[in-house]
C-alpha cells in the first residue's frame, strides 16, 4: 500500500494566522484527500485533490478558507486560513490505492490554534 | 440520519473475552465496507474490508448483512493491545464518497 509522509506533526498557532500542511506519497496517485478529525468526532471529508484542475470542496467547506494545492500525482498541500480556535483539530490527507480497497492516511497534523 | 451509525461505546472487556461491534449503514446503494482500527492520537489504519460472503483474519471476523443494512466485527480472545477506537466505513458506488461512522471505543482490560 501508499506509504504518506505528512508535515508538520502538530503545530500550535496564532489566531489570524495560516498554516500550510504537506503530504508526500510515495507513489503516483490520481486523487488525494483531505479530511478533517474534530477532538472525539469521525473524519469529515474537507476536500479532494485533483491533480491539474482545482479541488473539489465538500458541504460546509470553501476554497477561501483551505486553498489545496496539487501540483504532481505524489504531492499535496492544504492551507488553513484565517485560523480561529474553532479550527483546532487533526488534519489528514489520504489516497484510494484502489476500488474495494480502504484509504490509506498520512499520520495527521494535530493543530491548536490560541 | 446519519449515513454511518456506531454505537460510541465504550466498551470494557476483560482480556480473552470475546466482543462484537455493529454499524449501520443508511444506503442500500453501499457498495464496498471496511473497519479501520484508530489508535489514540494515531491516524486510522485500515483494519480488515467486510466482503459479501464474511471474512476472517485471525482472531477477527468482519460480517455484512445487506438486508439488515448492517456490517459487524467480532473480535475473538481479546487483548490488551485490542484497546483502540474502531471505525466503520462504508463506500458508496463512487470512490471517492466513503463515510466514517464515529467510532466504538474498546477497553480491554488485563
Amino acid at each position: 500500500s501508499a506509504v504518506i509522509s505528512q508535515k508538520p506533526s502538530r503545530d500550535i498557532c496564532q489566531r489570524g494566522t495560516s498554516l500550510t500542511i504537506q503530504c508526500q506519497v510515495d507513489s503516483q496517485v490520481t486523487m488525494m484527500f483531505w479530511y478533517r478529525q474534530q477532538p472525539g468526532q469521525s473524519l469529515t471529508l474537507i476536500a479532494t485533490a485533483n491533480q491539474g484542475s482545482e479541488a473539489t470542496y465538500e458541504s460546509g467547506f470553501v476554497i477561501d478558507k483551505f486553498p489545496i494545492s496539487r501540483p504532481n500525482l505524489t504531492f499535496s498541500t492544504l492551507t488553513v486560513s484565517n485560523m480561529s480556535p474553532e479550527d483546532s483539530s487533526i488534519y489528514l490527507c489520504s489516497v484510494f490505492p484502489g476500488q474495494g480497497r480502504g484509504y490509506t492516511f498520512g499520520s495527521g497534523t494535530r493543530l491548536t490554534v490560541v | 440520519r446519519k449515513e454511518v451509525e456506531q454505537d460510541p461505546g465504550p466498551f470494557n472487556v476483560p482480556e480473552g473475552a470475546t466482543v462484537a461491534f455493529n454499524c449501520t449503514y443508511s444506503n442500500s446503494a453501499s457498495q464496498s465496507f471496511f473497519w479501520y482500527r484508530q489508535d489514540c492520537r494515531k491516524e486510522p489504519k485500515l483494519l480488515m474490508s467486510v466482503y459479501s460472503s464474511g471474512n476472517e483474519d485471525g482472531r477477527f471476523t468482519a460480517q455484512l448483512n445487506r438486508a439488515s443494512q448492517y456490517i459487524s466485527l467480532l473480535i475473538r480472545d481479546s487483548k490488551l493491545s485490542d484497546s483502540a477506537t474502531y471505525l466503520c466505513v462504508v463506500n458508496l458506488n463512487n470512490f471517492n464518497k466513503f463515510y466514517f461512522g464515529s467510532g466504538t471505543k474498546l477497553n480491554v482490560k488485563p
